[in-house]
């Protein structure tokens, strides 16, 4: 059972609009991933975090997602303006240790964008 | 940059029939290597990890031994439940690239009865 917690499960949108998924990780996990897996199984790492700070991110060219893991509070990520090319599993994962910890995985929040 | 690559997309075995799911890498450094199974609706479990030439990982029954000569991290299982079809993904975390999960393409396992 996931001890990451991901809300919500599903998410529609329509193309333009913006879409926010939130990320409880395990507690005592200082490190948060986020990862998007497309229809084809693909994963694409997007972003980590320790603690608030952020460790790497893929070069978001289109500027579109920004992500944040503020203290006390859920980590996130936003799509700023919806594409269906968007539509994917958004998957967040928590460890203990940046350095080859196992990644621990939550249920993911599923996007489409119409 | 960093890749795995899983020979078999789909594999479909009758129950108490032997499993190996074949796993290769490429990387710079020296990754750490991981085993995942997905369920439906689910994110991916971690099954094992290893990290260092010729260490066996193992869990559930399944286990696959870090062979750095081949670059590869089999996963093998003696005898495959119905209750083990799901996907399987092989990974690596490489610190050079700040321990990010680079996943191969999984592996769909189907166990009929």
């Amino acid at each position: 059972n996931s001890k990451v917690i991901q809300t919500p499960r599903y998410l529609v949108k329509g193309q333009g609009q913006k879409a926010k998924m939130r990320c409880i990780p395990e507690k005592g996990h200082p490190v948060v991933f986020w990862y998007q897996q497309n229809k084809n199984n693909e994963f694409k790492f997007l972003i980590n975090f320790q603690n608030q700070e952020v460790l790497q991110q893929i070069d978001m060219t289109e500027k579109r997602f920004s992500a944040e893991c503020p203290s006390n509070s859920p980590c996130s990520l936003e799509i700023q303006s919806s594409e269906a090319g968007d539509s994917a599993l958004y998957l967040c994962a928590s460890s203990l240790s940046s350095y080859y910890a196992e990644q621990f995985f939550g249920p993911g929040t599923r996007l489409t964008v119409l | 940059g960093d890749s795995v690559t899983q020979t078999e997309g789909q594999v479909a075995l009758s129950e108490e029939d032997f499993l190996t799911i074949h796993c290769n890498y490429s990387a710079s450094g020296y990754p750490a290597l991981f085993w995942y199974v997905q369920y439906p609706g689910e994110g991916p479990q971690f099954l094992f990890r290893a990290s260092r030439d010729k260490e066996k990982g193992s869990s559930r029954g399944f286990e696959a031994t870090y062979d750095k000569g081949t670059t590869s991290f089999h996963l093998r299982k003696a005898s495959v439940q119905e209750s083990d079809s799901a996907v399987y993904y092989c990974a690596l975390a490489n610190n050079n690239a700040g321990a990010k999960l680079t996943f191969g393409g999984g592996t769909r396992l189907t166990v009929r009865p």
